[in-house]
């Protein structure tokens, strides 16, 4: 079975501020990745995915992650944050063939204007 | 946008009772999922479910559990006899093709809490 593991639990940023959220995953196979977002009050959106080809992937609202299989990681940037970007991001991931979402136990983010 | 609607957005009850929480799931979606956040934790998978039946659960998904579609838009989960350790938060999604091709949306979720 696969896992996810997020490295921080809680992040504070000043707006303008770059941003990188670890995520670390295991499984011994392929994989596709996702990060989504749960803004405040609102529902888990996709915010980017990997499944093959070019390992840096852009995903909405200036936001992109990094596959980098040697590490088994998949770490979500941004070069620069805004008030609007707080929310609690988590990590997922499923095995390829299979529909489950593993998903890391997110990372609150809270950006101060 | 089409979006995963779900009801209750909070209901609170007794240990032992029934609870059941709907989904209306996205109208050309195919497949659909319950999964749960128990404060604190990590987002948990419970079921997936397509063509009318159950295609994966998982551990959590005992027999205190059960899923339904009884029409063409609703998906409900039913928990028969609620302890005080399903407190959680409870997302339904759905998607149009399994999600290792296709994106899950996600509703609101469901607060449940159990006294």
């Amino acid at each position: 079975a696969q896992s996810v593991s997020q490295h921080n639990h809680h992040v504070i940023l000043s707006e303008a501020a770059s941003l990188e959220l670890g995520c670390n995953y295991s499984y011994g196979g392929t994989v596709n990745l996702f990060w989504y977002v749960q803004y405040p009050g609102q529902h888990l959106q996709l915010l980017l995915k990997y499944f093959s080809g070019d390992p840096l992937v852009k995903g909405i609202k200036g936001f992109e992650a990094e596959f980098i299989k040697s590490k088994f990681s998949f770490n979500l940037r941004k070069p620069s944050v805004q008030w609007s970007d707080t929310a609690e991001y988590f990590c997922a991931v499923n095995a390829r063939g299979y529909s489950t979402l593993t998903f890391g136990k997110g990372t609150m983010l809270l950006v101060s204007p | 946008e089409p979006e995963v609607t779900q009801t209750p957005s909070h209901q609170v009850t007794q240990m032992g009772q029934e609870v059941i929480l709907r989904c209306v799931p996205i109208s050309n979606h195919l497949y659909f999922y319950w999964y749960r956040q128990i404060l604190g934790q990590k987002v948990e998978f419970l079921v997936s479910f397509y063509n009318n039946e159950i295609s994966e659960k998982s551990e959590i998904f005992d027999d205190q559990f059960s899923v339904e579609r009884p029409d063409g838009s609703n998906f409900t989960l039913k928990i028969r006899s609620t302890k005080l350790e399903d407190s959680a938060m409870y997302f339904c999604a759905s998607s149009a093709s399994m999600a290792n091709t296709g994106e899950l949306f996600f509703g609101e979720g469901s607060r449940l809490t159990v006294l």
